[in-house]
């Protein structure tokens, strides 16, 4: 049971152009959501996140959009850069189990010159 | 400025052998997670911890124990593993469990033969 799903194992993009990674939930009790960002060897670190109060925010070149409706939250990078090329997992979590962060299955970004 | 470090980064077991995985962390953070991370699934909780000699079960807590006897350190035990213990294994730590963002360790690659 994926409460946190990325249907998109991977996603390649030409540099300079616009990135957008795609995350799916089921869990209409999440409240906060995360995106975490994966080079090889090393371990997730905090991209950007986003709480339900909001439907867009927005971080230089990142930008997390919620749509609570459908359950649904994407993140877009503006231009894609080759040092982006990495796996971005999205996450979320509800009030009550903060600390309890659901990951999705990430998507593998590569950036082509 | 180490963050989060774990050991080790590589191990292999045969079935049934135990050992510990440590995870030390010098932010003077309240709380401390460990993940695995498998293909196809994203990062799973397995254990968490939201101050020293505490402990909590996530999402995946059995075949492992844990303990927070210092407040920096988190160890995670296999008694008796198994070849479905073969993973990635991420620590992380956060300041606080209130949506805090998670600092990751850089992980330990354990196989069980």
């Amino acid at each position: 049971d994926q409460q946190v799903k990325q249907n998109s194992p991977s996603l390649s993009v030409q540099e300079g152009r616009i990135s957008i990674l795609n995350c799916d939930y089921t869990n209409s009790m999440f409240d906060y959501f995360l995106w975490y960002k994966k080079y090889p060897a090393e371990g997730p670190t905090f991209l950007i996140s986003i709480s339900s109060i909001k439907d867009k925010n927005e971080d230089g070149r990142f930008t997390v959009f919620l749509n609570k409706s459908a359950k649904h939250l994407s993140l877009h990078i503006v231009p894609s850069q080759p040092g982006d090329s990495a796996v971005y997992f999205c996450a979320a979590s509800t009030i009550q189990g903060a600390q309890k962060l659901v990951f999705g299955q990430g998507t593998r970004l590569t950036i082509n010159p | 400025n180490a963050g989060v470090t774990q050991t080790p980064k590589f191990r292999v077991l045969k079935t049934g052998q135990s050992m510990t995985l440590l995870c030390a962390q010098d932010m003077n953070h309240e709380y401390m997670y460990w993940y695995r991370q498998d293909p196809g699934m994203g990062l799973r909780l397995i254990h968490y911890s939201v101050g020293e000699g505490t402990t909590a079960k996530g999402e995946v807590p059995d075949g492992y124990n844990v303990s927070r006897l210092k407040k920096q350190n988190f160890l995670l035990g296999l008694e008796s593993a198994a070849p479905s213990q073969t993973s990635v294994y991420f620590c992380a730590s956060s300041y606080g469990g209130n949506n805090e963002k998670l600092f990751f360790g850089s992980g330990t690659q354990l196989s069980v033969l």
